[in-house]
């Protein structure tokens, strides 16, 4: 696609419940990147992929985050057991792994999480 | 570790008024510096970045913004803001030897109409 696409656009789940959200990237990304904004918060870094290397996870806050990359495209974001804390927006972004545009960062319109 | 500092949560400005978001960063090495804007329910949109060369780099919607390295600077500018600047605005700073961007917190700007 021209973007990167996140689902679902809007989640609400009960407190307890897991929950995947989705990211397709750019087409030809290689690295891709999953961040999290709370309300009235900054950007939290959470996890990056880069090719097949293996991920730095090192943002994710708790063992209850996790994620995956599929045939190095697709990634899947799980929160397991959700909090109230975790409601935020999970925003993905991906870029190119080399060239002189590896350093442009594009982001998605974000997954709106909503523990209740 | 890479950081960015906005100091300011809310700038308010007249429409037609000059516009200055500020950021300040620190890095270890040479810095990669971004700016993005986040519109009302909805994600990050890419405004400029600053990589090497002249210091003031020109982005989209008529922003620019100029890089101070002595002041470890790179303030968001707009000579005449719109009411459709009113957005949230994020300062990142990204150095070459690390794959992530760092964000500040962001500020959040009011064009009064």
């Amino acid at each position: 696609g021209a973007g990167v696409s996140q689902s679902p656009s809007n989640k609400v789940t009960e407190k307890g419940k897991d929950v995947e959200l989705r990211c397709d990237p750019i087409s030809g990304h290689t690295a891709l990147y999953w961040y999290r904004q709370s309300l009235g918060q900054g950007l939290e870094f959470l996890i990056y992929f880069q090719g097949n290397s293996a991920p730095d996870k090192s943002g994710l806050p708790s063992d209850r985050f996790s994620a995956e990359r599929t045939g190095g495209s697709v990634s899947t974001l799980t929160i397991q057991r959700t909090q109230q804390e975790d409601s935020a927006v999970y925003l993905c972004a991906s870029s190119l792994a080399f060239g002189a545009d590896q350093i442009s960062i594009y982001f998605g319109e974000g997954s709106w999480l909503t523990v209740v | 570790a890479q950081s960015v500092a906005q100091p300011e949560d809310q700038v308010n400005v007249a429409e037609g008024n000059p516009l200055t978001v500020k950021c300040t960063y620190s890095v270890s090495g040479n810095p990669y510096l971004f700016w993005y804007v986040q519109y009302p329910n909805r994600g990050l949109q890419f405004l400029l970045k600053y990589i090497t060369g002249d210091n003031l780099v020109k982005g989209s919607y008529g922003f620019e913004a100029e890089f101070n390295k002595s002041q470890t600077s790179f303030h968001l500018k707009k000579p005449s803001a719109l009411v459709s600047d009113s957005a949230l605005y994020f300062c990142a700073v990204r150095d070459k030897g690390n794959n992530r961007l760092a964000f500040g917190k962001g500020n959040q700007v009011v064009v009064i109409p």
